[in-house]
């Protein structure tokens, strides 16, 4: 299975600045995407993150927010914008080979606003 | 629209005990897969079990066993003779035909007390 290295683990930012997260897969993967998991809650995804072309984004996220690079089959980024106290969530990203296939996470990235 | 549910917030119970953690879903497609996910407190999410909707088999891995019947769209994982490091959240997700996004249940958080 796809080892997934995603960093910062942690970071604590100032409101309005922004942050980007970086997601490396040890092998050329189909399929990245990204999710966001709010305090106490469950996983919801932001997008898809397409090799090559823009990002797929889910109702309610919006590219200027969430900019999502990928430019080759291992690596991803993700950046939030403006940050505000409502940002502060864990951000994961996945990697997967097909929808027969289970997707592996990063760790995560606990980000948290001042 | 595809939506999976996990009625049970939090369980708590004493080591040894059995536990089943309910999951029921909805899609509309007819191939799909469905997964179990566990997040133990330092955050990362631990890939558990990926089926397909054709395989209705039964699996046993261990101390853990999934029943999958599609006749009530339920997919519930069993943990056997539960142990103190089984305590985490738990996720079930779904993803449909040829989409490999995750829709994600809202997680139960299971206690083992000793």
């Amino acid at each position: 299975s796809a080892v997934i290295s995603q960093k910062p683990s942690r970071d604590i930012c100032q409101r309005g600045t922004s942050l980007t997260i970086q997601c490396q897969v040890d092998s050329q993967v189909t399929m990245m995407f990204w999710y966001r998991q709010q305090p106490g809650q469950s996983l919801t995804l932001i997008a898809t993150a397409n090799q090559g072309s823009e990002a797929t984004y889910e109702s309610g996220f919006v590219i200027d927010k969430f900019p999502i690079s990928r430019p080759n089959l291992t690596f991803s980024t993700l950046t939030v914008s403006n940050l505000s106290p409502e940002d502060s969530s864990i951000y994961l990203c996945s990697a997967g080979q097909g929808s027969n296939q289970p997707q592996h996470f990063g760790d995560g990235t606990r980000l948290s606003i001042l | 629209a595809q939506k999976v549910t996990q009625a049970q917030t939090e369980i708590s119970v004493v080591e040894k005990e059995d536990v089943t953690l309910d999951c029921v879903y909805e899609t509309r497609d007819t191939t799909y897969y469905l997964f179990w996910y566990k997040q133990p407190p330092s955050g990362e999410l631990v890939f558990l079990i990926r089926r397909n909707s054709f395989d209705e088999q039964n699996e046993i891995s261990g101390r853990y066993s999934w029943n999958f019947q599609k006749s009530t769209s339920s997919f519930n994982f069993t943990i056997t003779a539960s142990q103190v490091v089984d305590s985490a959240v738990y996720f079930c997700a779904l993803s449909g035909e040829g989409a490999q996004k995750l829709v994600f249940g809202q997680g139960t958080r299971l206690t083992i007390n000793p």
